[in-house]
């Protein structure tokens, strides 16, 4: 069974630290990989995603791809009190399915 | 801009009684759409996708059915509620092209008592 595992935390960081969240899959064949940011009680929202080996940036956020290692992670940079959320990994495997962890929850602390 | 819609927000339902929640997408032509269900402090459980009109692909076994009557339009129903069928139900679409990302409506949170 095709799986994404995520520590579930929580993560505590300090207002202005960097955050690291990782994830790893399963299915080596995996081609899409994306990261959502879901507040409590509202639905996922798009943060980034990542097809190549190596780093993206977008802001504060860089995403890092290992497909070697099966590896993906999600850098904050000068993590703030509104980036407390829970970030859920999601994999593509290459139809049209798309693999959600079960997310780990950050807690940025003022 | 690409919206997505889903209605309604909240929901309180007897065991037993029937559930039909909508969905749909606007700005965009032959959207992929999905059904999710995530139990509280869960991952997402995806229940149904559609590549199209009249296409389904149910991805749980269980009491409760999808529809895609029109191209930006996805329902989910049930014709009758378990307990187990509370939690927070969220629709999503993407392109049409494997592997692309998925933008979520902003859910339904059911409720069966």
């Amino acid at each position: 069974q095709k799986e994404v595992e995520q520590n579930s935390g929580p993560l505590s960081v300090p207002e202005g630290a960097i955050a690291s969240l990782n994830c790893t899959y399963s299915d080596r064949g995996s081609q899409s990989f994306f990261w959502y940011r879901q507040y409590s009680g509202k639905s996922p929202e798009l943060i980034m995603f990542i097809y190549s080996n190596g780093d993206k940036e977008d802001g504060r956020f860089t995403a890092q791809l290992n497909k070697a290692s099966q590896y993906v992670s999600l850098l904050i940079r000068d993590s703030q009190p509104s980036d407390s959320a829970t970030y859920l990994c999601a994999v593509n495997t290459g139809g049209f399915k798309t693999i959600f962890g079960a997310g780990t929850r950050l807690f940025v602390k003022a | 801009s690409q919206t997505i819609h889903q209605w309604p927000a909240t929901l309180v339902q007897p065991v037993g009684s029937p559930l039909s929640l909508e969905c749909t997408v606007e700005g965009t032509s032959n959207p992929n759409l999905y059904w999710y269900r995530q139990a509280a402090g869960r991952g997402l459980q995806l229940l149904f996708y559609s590549v199209g009109i009249g296409q389904i692909s149910s991805e749980v076994p269980q009491n409760l059915s999808a529809s895609r009557p029109q191209d930006r339009q996805f329902i989910l129903s049930s014709k009758k509620l378990l307990l187990s069928d509370s939690g927070f139900y969220l629709c999503a679409w993407a392109y049409g092209r494997v592997g692309s990302e998925q933008f979520f409506g902003p859910g339904t949170r059911l409720t069966v008592l």
